[in-house]
């Protein structure tokens, strides 16, 4: 079975902080992908990265940056100079490959709260 | 907009009465899933759609839902019956072929359900 623990229920940071959120996954599959959601106040879960399990390359989108590193079985990101516009649950989701269906299962979420 | 769209955003029942949500996925994406969300907690899967073929039900698909995407595009759950503990978050959602691209899930905005 899979599994996806954010640790980390809520963050509070004041504007232009750095926040990491934290990421730890459990699979026996060696093929899967891990994705981070971002889900603001009206709802919509909004598709922020995918990453391979083959693909260890951190990567970096503007303000945003994620750390892979299987040995750790984590997967976290990081917001640089946070902004009042990143307050929102975060969800941190984990998918296997072969006949999975493309079935996520979901980590319970962190509420990142950015104060001005 | 060309993401997923869901109908109706919001919907308050009486116990015991009948509900219809509707999705309608991007439109070249063959694969389509549901997915209820409460309060603070992540996602949780309850069914996938190849096409028109329902492929996998979750066990938290009781009796009483019901899925069906006839022509292999838009997609109905219905829930009859309704219970105070169905209260919670309908979230549909959408990708393509399970290769590449394929495999980032795109969400809708989500149904609310309040049961009273």
């Amino acid at each position: 079975a899979q599994k996806v623990t954010q640790a980390q229920t809520e963050i509070s940071v004041v504007e232009k902080e750095d926040v990491t959120l934290d990421c730890v996954y459990e699979t026996r599959d060696t093929t899967y992908y891990l994705f981070w959601y971002k889900q603001p106040p009206s709802g919509e879960l909004v598709f922020l990265i995918r990453r391979n399990s083959f693909d260890e390359q951190n990567e970096i989108s503007g303000r945003y940056s994620w750390n892979f590193q299987k040995s750790t079985s984590s997967f976290n990101f990081t917001i640089t100079a946070s902004q009042v516009v990143d307050s929102a649950v975060y969800f941190c989701a984990l998918r296997i490959g072969g006949t999975s269906y493309g079935k996520l299962t979901f980590g319970q979420g962190t509420i990142l709260t950015v104060h001005p | 907009d060309t993401g997923v769209s869901q109908d109706p955003r919001h919907k308050i029942t009486k116990r015991g009465q009948n509900v219809t949500f509707r999705c309608d996925p991007i439109s070249e994406h063959n694969r389509l899933y549901w997915y209820r969300q409460t309060l603070g907690q992540g996602p949780e899967f309850l069914t996938y759609f190849q096409n028109e073929a329902q492929l996998e039900k979750s066990r938290l698909l009781s009796d009483r839902f019901s899925a069906e995407r006839p022509k292999g595009s838009f997609s109905t759950l219905e829930i009859q019956r309704t219970e105070q503990g169905d209260s919670a978050m309908y979230l549909c959602a959408s990708s393509g072929q399970i290769t590449g691209e394929g495999n980032t899930i795109y969400f809708g905005e989500g149904s609310w359900l309040t049961v009273v």
